[in-house]
């Protein structure tokens, strides 16, 4: 595997389920991001981690719970979501923060959808 | 708050036809800009970016991008565009040295053969 995969691509969930996503990056980078991507909306930032510390939290509802054992893996632990939170749910990686010639590496994203 | 505004929601275009999509945004300090595309059922991929020097820089596929620091923008060009262009084109801004990234609302763009 190589850049940044997500684990489901696709997820019908119901409103009592949890349910979780996954990301992983085969890059070698220190930070991951959680993004939101809503149709004719800008894309989200919910959640970025460096170094397995979390360093930005966008007012996100608690039914959202990243999680980040280490560099390389990232977690979005779903509970008792709303049918509002149906969305493309995004995934990238960089090597640190904005600047220092750093990007943000993008993997296919997972459709959530919630019944 | 900082935002990015991306005035064209809908774009289409025959080929060979220039093409010239808008990016404005609003914060005072230093920004590290980019633009992404995202083409149909593929994730998001890095066009090109603007960290510092020359304001006018150049990315993959022939496109390119002129940031103007008076006019807080970020516009992206390319002379003539092709069929396979036809995607979503977004801009982002980070606050440099942070993690915040900020994203414009996407311009679609159809090229027609």
């Amino acid at each position: 595997e190589t850049g940044v995969t997500q684990t489901p691509r696709h997820l019908v969930m119901g409103m009592t389920n949890k349910k979780s996503l996954k990301c992983e990056q085969h890059l070698g980078h220190n930070a991951m991001y959680w993004y939101k991507q809503s149709a004719k909306k800008p894309l989200e930032l919910m959640f970025v981690y460096s170094l397995e510390e979390r360093v930005e939290n966008n007012s996100v509802p608690s039914r959202f719970s990243p999680e980040c054992p280490n560099s390389s893996h990232l977690f979005l632990h779903l509970h008792t979501l709303q049918p509002e939170d149906s969305a493309l749910y995004l995934c990238a990686s960089s090597q640190g923060p904005g600047g220092s010639y750093n990007e943000q590496f993008f993997g296919p994203g997972t459709r959530l959808t919630v019944l | 708050a900082q935002s990015v505004s991306q005035h064209n929601h809908h774009v289409i275009l025959s080929e060979a036809a220039s093409l010239e999509l808008g990016c404005n945004y609003s914060y005072g300090g230093t920004v590290n800009l980019f633009w992404y595309v995202q083409y149909p059922g593929q994730h998001l991929q890095l066009l090109l970016k603007y960290f510092s020097g020359d304001p006018l820089v150049k990315g993959i596929k022939g496109f390119e991008a002129e940031f103007i620091k008076s006019k807080f923008s970020f516009n992206l060009r390319k002379p003539s565009v092709q069929w396979s262009d036809t995607a979503e084109y977004f801009c982002a801004v980070n606050s440099g040295g942070t993690y915040k990234y900020i994203f414009g609302t996407g311009t679609r763009l159809k090229v027609l053969a």
